[in-house]
């Protein structure tokens, strides 16, 4: 069984771009959460989707965005970037969210310069 | 909403001693506490976890006991292993969501 898979993996960016990371969720799971990781703020929850609808969403600036597809993949956006936005970005997915083990992805690296 | 503090940050140990790290959480909505094993440039991998209404889990050299009452968890493990050195990171889910400590570099000495 596959597990969650992130795309791509590796990223730089020049600040004021965009960019778009993709998350394909474990087969069967429908929850799909995005966190980002930071050597100085840690582990931060961004948001979570489950039947493409968001059911929670962190303390982050409205540049942060995401969406979830019919068919539980993720995509979360990040628009004119910053320099502090460079981080792991890390996607996670589980049964329903409500409680079920979490699976996280590689991560997609994204470094803005 | 939900504040996880985990300590201690570093912890050394001897190869085949034990290890432990806790961790407290602020909500008593909390009801998922897993935990994971970061090593350098990898993602989290979960190791346990633990529901709120279990006190104690197991699986082989690892433990997690949750105090409810108290708002405290911690982690466990025996014998260590140079191949445990790695970040363990604790957290606390709530409404769709893991909170998480700041971490715990372990480090086992040979």
């Amino acid at each position: 069984k596959a597990g969650v898979t992130q795309t791509p993996r590796y990223l730089i960016k020049t600040r004021g771009q965009q960019v778009t990371l993709s998350c394909s969720p474990i087969s069967g799971h429908r929850s799909v959460s995005w966190y980002q990781q930071t050597p100085g703020q840690g582990l931060q929850f961004l948001f979570e989707y489950f039947s493409e609808t968001q059911r929670n969403k962190g303390n982050f600036p409205g540049r942060f965005s995401g969406r979830q597809f019919s068919n539980s993949r993720s995509e979360m956006n990040v628009s004119t970037l910053e320099l502090g936005d460079s981080a792991l970005y890390l996607c996670a997915s589980s049964l329903s969210g409500s409680g079920n083990t979490i699976y996280f992805g590689e991560g997609s690296w994204l470094t803005v310069v | 909403g939900e504040n996880v503090e985990q300590h201690p940050s570093t912890l050394s140990v001897q190869e085949g001693d034990s290890a432990v790290i806790k961790c407290t959480y602020s909500d008593s909505a909390s009801n998922y506490f897993p935990w994971y094993k970061q090593e350098l440039g990898k993602r989290p991998q979960l190791i346990i976890d633990i529901r709120s209404n279990v006190g104690e889990k197991k699986d082989q050299r690892i433990a997690v006991t949750l105090n409810k009452t108290a708002k405290h968890f911690s982690l466990h493990i025996t014998e260590t292993q140079p191949e445990d050195s790695a970040v363990y990171f604790c957290a606390a889910y709530y409404d769709y969501k893991l909170s998480f400590g700041a971490g715990t570099t372990v480090t086992v000495r040979a």
